[in-house]
């Protein structure tokens, strides 16, 4: 059962233009969502993250907006540069009737090309 | 700087051979993750850690093991290899209750 789903396998996207990625949850008791980037050969690295207090969290050239009712939470990244290509991850956790230790549920990644 | 370093970057075993994978961080956390990662499949938790000598069991604990004897250091262990466990591995570490994770380059284990 994928609590956390990111249907579009890759994206490709111009240069300088908006580069949105999407991710669905079916778990209603995240309260917490992170994106996370991916070069190859290397670990992924936290990107941006939003709390279910919040709809939209910016940072730079990357906001992160969450839509609870619909489950829905998108990555725009704008403008978009070559140097961004890579597979992104979408992640939550929660207080699933306990403490969570901090465990994340990940998204099975887009991947995103950035042509110049 | 803060890391987790992974003991290997490329691993080639064979098929029933017992492998040790290491991941040892630096930054006094409580929390640490083993995960694979494979095409189409995202990141899948195998177990997970909150203390020394805790573990949980993941999604997919089936076919691992793994040791926690020191705060900072947390191995996972393939019993008897298989090449269904050939993957890009994976350890991450993190405060308690913490939503961010800090990942290592990884370790890419080919088994023939």
């Amino acid at each position: 059962d994928q609590q956390v789903k990111q249907n579009s396998p890759s994206l490709s996207v111009q240069e300088g233009r908006i580069s949105i990625l999407n991710c669905d949850y079916t778990n209603s008791m995240f309260d917490y969502f992170l994106w996370y980037k991916k070069y190859p050969a290397e670990g992924p690295t936290f990107l941006i993250s939003i709390s279910s207090i919040k709809d939209k969290n910016e940072d730079g050239r990357f906001t992160v907006f969450l839509n609870k009712s619909a489950k829905h939470l998108s990555l725009h990244i704008v403008p978009s540069q070559p140097g961004d290509s890579a597979v992104y991850f979408c992640a939550a956790s929660g207080r699933a009737g306990g403490t969570s230790y901090g465990k994340l549920t990940f998204g099975q990644g887009t991947i995103l090309t950035v042509h110049p | 700087d803060v890391k987790v370093t992974q003991s290997s970057r490329y691993l080639v075993k064979r098929t029933g051979e017992k492998v040790f994978l290491e991941c040892v961080q630096d930054m006094d956390h409580e929390n640490m993750f083993w995960y694979r990662q494979d095409p189409g499949l995202g990141l899948r938790l195998i177990y997970f850690s909150y203390d020394v000598k805790m573990k949980e069991k993941g999604d997919i604990p089936e076919g691992y093991s793994v040791s926690r004897e020191k705060k900072e250091r947390f191995s996972l262990i393939l019993e008897s290899a298989s090449t269904n466990q050939t993957s890009m591995y994976l350890c991450a570490s993190s405060l308690p209750h913490a939503g961010g994770q800090f990942f290592g380059p990884g370790t890419r284990l080919t088994v023939l």
